[in-house]
């Protein structure tokens, strides 16, 4: 696609309910990442793919949180039983996958607000 | 470690004011350095990098030199208008792999 998309934008679930958050990658681009950015706090990593697989999940914040991605191409970040500290925006990024000549730009999503109440 | 460490803001000036914002790293290796820019209901997007050490990188009136001796990045504008009014965030990646580190973020609100 010409960007990155992500659904929804907004989402708004009660505490205790898992969510899916989607997105869409810039065909062709082999890494995708996944960050959280809560109000007033900077990005926080969460968690990588290169192709299908995840070689760094350390960011994840805790079990309840778990990505996949399938094809090389759309990714889901679930989020089980949702506490209200989980309310953030998260972001999705694409890239070329490094090649020795350097790191690729990232392309950002517009994000998907969650709200816990 | 890596890590990245911006100023904090919010900074506000008023327009056709000099500002700089600073940036200071921590590597292991040789990362590569970014200044990505949020406009207020929109992504993140790229406003210019640096790949090796003494490189500049510009656009749009900005500037940051990577400076390896006192590891910093600081960004730069001669004179700010109001549409630069934003969020900047500072971040780097190391040239062997794929992970992004990203500062906190500086919240630059230009007045006319």
């Amino acid at each position: 696609g010409a960007g990155v998309s992500q659904s929804p934008s907004n989402k708004v679930t009660e505490k205790g309910k898992d969510v899916e958050l989607r997105c869409d990658p810039i065909s062709g681009h082999t890494a995708l990442y996944w960050y959280r950015q809560s109000l007033g706090q900077g990005l926080e990593f969460l968690i990588y793919f290169q192709g299908n697989s995840a070689p760094d999940k350390s960011g994840l914040p805790s079990d309840r949180f778990s990505a996949e991605r399938t094809g090389g191409s759309v990714s889901t970040l679930t989020i089980q039983r949702t506490q209200q500290e989980d309310s953030a925006v998260y972001l999705c990024a694409s890239s070329l996958f490094f090649t020795g000549t350097g790191p690729y730009e990232q392309y950002f999503g517009p994000g998907t607000r969650l709200t816990v109440t | 470690g890596n890590s990245v460490t911006q100023m904090e803001g919010p900074v506000t000036l008023s327009e056709e004011a000099f500002l700089t914002i600073n940036c200071t790293y921590t590597a292991t290796g040789y990362p590569s350095l970014f200044w990505y820019v949020q406009y207020p209901g929109e992504g993140l997007q790229l406003l210019l990098k640096a790949t090796k050490a003494d490189d500049k990188g510009s656009n749009k009136g900005f500037e940051a030199t990577y400076r390896k001796e006192t590891t910093s990045f600081h960004l730069e504008k001669g004179s700010v208008q109001v549409s630069d009014s934003a969020v900047y965030f500072c971040a780097l990646s190391e040239n062997t792999g794929n992970q992004f580190y990203f500062g906190t973020g500086t919240s630059l609100t230009v007045i006319p």
